[in-house]
């Protein structure tokens, strides 16, 4: 693989689901980030992860955890899903002290009903 | 809350024609950068602007930037029905974290 992947592409998952959309980079990037990105919204942070071991909550992170066991994983989990959180969603990251672009991935479609 | 406003929020020209598109945002910054996004794709970076500059060239595309009216705009010369997509301006306000604030797009269709 090269860049970021996310799993799965696209989701339809019932209100009160747990679901862990999955993000992975071959980068060795330091730093990642989730998004999600609503009609009329553009994107809207998330959490995010400087290194291995450390988050962060960004703009709208309640709903969502993340967790950062390694350099290369960046889950996202919905606990317990609800009709709100359907939206795209997003993984970037960077290579944190080098070049401040971010690199984002193909994105997962979440619908929740 | 939404840090950037973009301006217009859909934009339609002829191929061959210059497309501009503003972005204002709220507090200081170090830095702003501009993405496109393609339908249904994720978020490519274009250029980024740092809060000392005023002006960068990338290709087709010029960034200005003016701290004192806290606004950006993005030009693309000679545009190209492939230019076709969403563009957004960016914020990073916190040193370090890179926590990007991102503005609601500019929708840009290029006719051939």
């Amino acid at each position: 693989i090269a860049g970021i992947t996310q799993a799965p592409t696209s989701q339809i998952l019932a209100a009160g689901r747990r679901m862990t959309l999955r993000c992975t980079q071959d980068m060795r990037h330091n730093a990642m980030y989730w998004y999600r990105q609503d009609l009329g919204l553009g994107l809207r942070l998330i959490h995010y992860s400087n290194t291995a071991g450390t988050t962060g909550k960004g703009e709208v992170p309640d709903g969502y955890s993340v967790s950062r066991a390694n350099t290369d994983d960046f889950p996202l989990t919905l606990a317990s899903a609800v009709p709100s959180q359907t939206s795209v969603y997003f993984c970037a990251s960077r290579r944190a002290g080098g070049s401040d672009t971010q690199y984002f991935g193909p994105g997962t479609r979440l619908t929740v009903l | 809350s939404q840090q950037g406003e973009e301006d217009p929020q859909a934009l339609s020209i002829q191929e061959g024609e210059n497309a501009t598109m503003n972005c204002s945002y709220k507090t200081s910054i170090n830095n702003l950068q501009w993405y496109r996004q393609n339908s249904g794709r994720g978020l490519v970076h274009l250029i980024l602007i740092r809060s000392n500059e005023r002006e960068k060239h990338s290709g087709r595309l010029r960034v200005t930037l003016d701290t004192s009216k806290k606004s950006s705009s993005l030009l693309i010369t000679a545009s190209r029905a492939a230019d076709t997509a969403s563009y957004f301006c960016a914020t990073d306000t916190e040193e370090g974290a890179q926590k990007l604030v991102f503005g609601q797009g500019t929708r840009l269709t290029i006719n051939p």
